[in-house]
């Protein structure tokens, strides 16, 4: 099956550590995008890419950046992490020409 | 104001009633609408999507459209537990970009 998947699911950093997070994609679609979710807030967009020349920040890129490195892959860093980035990260694609996106199984981020 | 708003529950119905589920937005130019079910823990599922005004139905789930007072709605039909779940309001804002709701709960009670 054509899949969204993140690695890893499951991170515990400490402040002040540069992490990564990973997104690859076997759906063939153009786009890919960044969210994180945090309870009560919803899913924020923090970067997403049309294609691999084109990324755009979102509305809460602060703290973070991308790097496309090929059509099927999109990776996150967290160049210094603080606390307040502790939350629900989700990787999500779409087709070129399509407004429905779909969604990786997540990270689940601490930062201690 | 928010983009969208949704009533964040949560909203406890028996089983085999309707749960309805509303969503409002600000951008009155917004043009799409998307529904995403989404289980504790797990990762956002659409599950419908709705671009005219009126209803569209899709098996048990059926969306409704009213772009002047500028709502959309989710009915759930002979709700079952599996369908406890928070449910994801989304729009289209601009460039392929969906701006979503905080959710709305859902519980089923047997």
């Amino acid at each position: 099956d054509a899949d969204v998947t993140q690695t890893p699911r499951n991170r515990i950093t400490k402040t002040g550590k540069r992490i990564m997070l990973e997104c690859s994609q076997t759906k063939g679609h153009d786009r890919m995008y960044w969210y994180r979710q945090d309870p009560g807030l919803g899913l924020r967009l923090i970067y997403y890419s049309f294609d691999v020349k084109d990324i755009n920040k979102g509305e809460i890129s602060d703290g973070y950046s991308v790097s496309r490195q090929a059509q099927a892959k999109f990776s996150l860093s967290l160049e210094s992490a603080i606390p307040n980035q502790t939350a629900l990260y989700f990787c999500a694609t779409s087709r070129r020409g399509s407004y429905e996106q779909y969604f990786g199984p997540g990270t689940r981020l601490t930062v201690t | 104001q928010k983009e969208v708003e949704q009533n964040s529950g949560p909203l406890s119905v028996p089983e085999g009633a309707i749960a309805s589920l509303n969503c409002t937005y600000s951008d009155r130019g917004s043009q799409s609408f998307f529904w995403y079910r989404q289980y504790s823990g797990k990762s956002p599922e659409l599950i419908m999507f709705i671009y005219s005004n009126g209803d569209k139905e899709d098996g048990r789930f059926t969306a409704q459209l009213n772009k002047a007072s500028q709502y959309v709605s989710l009915l759930i039909r002979d709700s079952q537990p599996s369908d406890s779940a928070t449910y994801l309001c989304a729009v289209k804002a601009n460039d392929y970009k969906l701006s979503f709701g905080a959710g709305t709960t859902v519980t089923v009670r047997a």
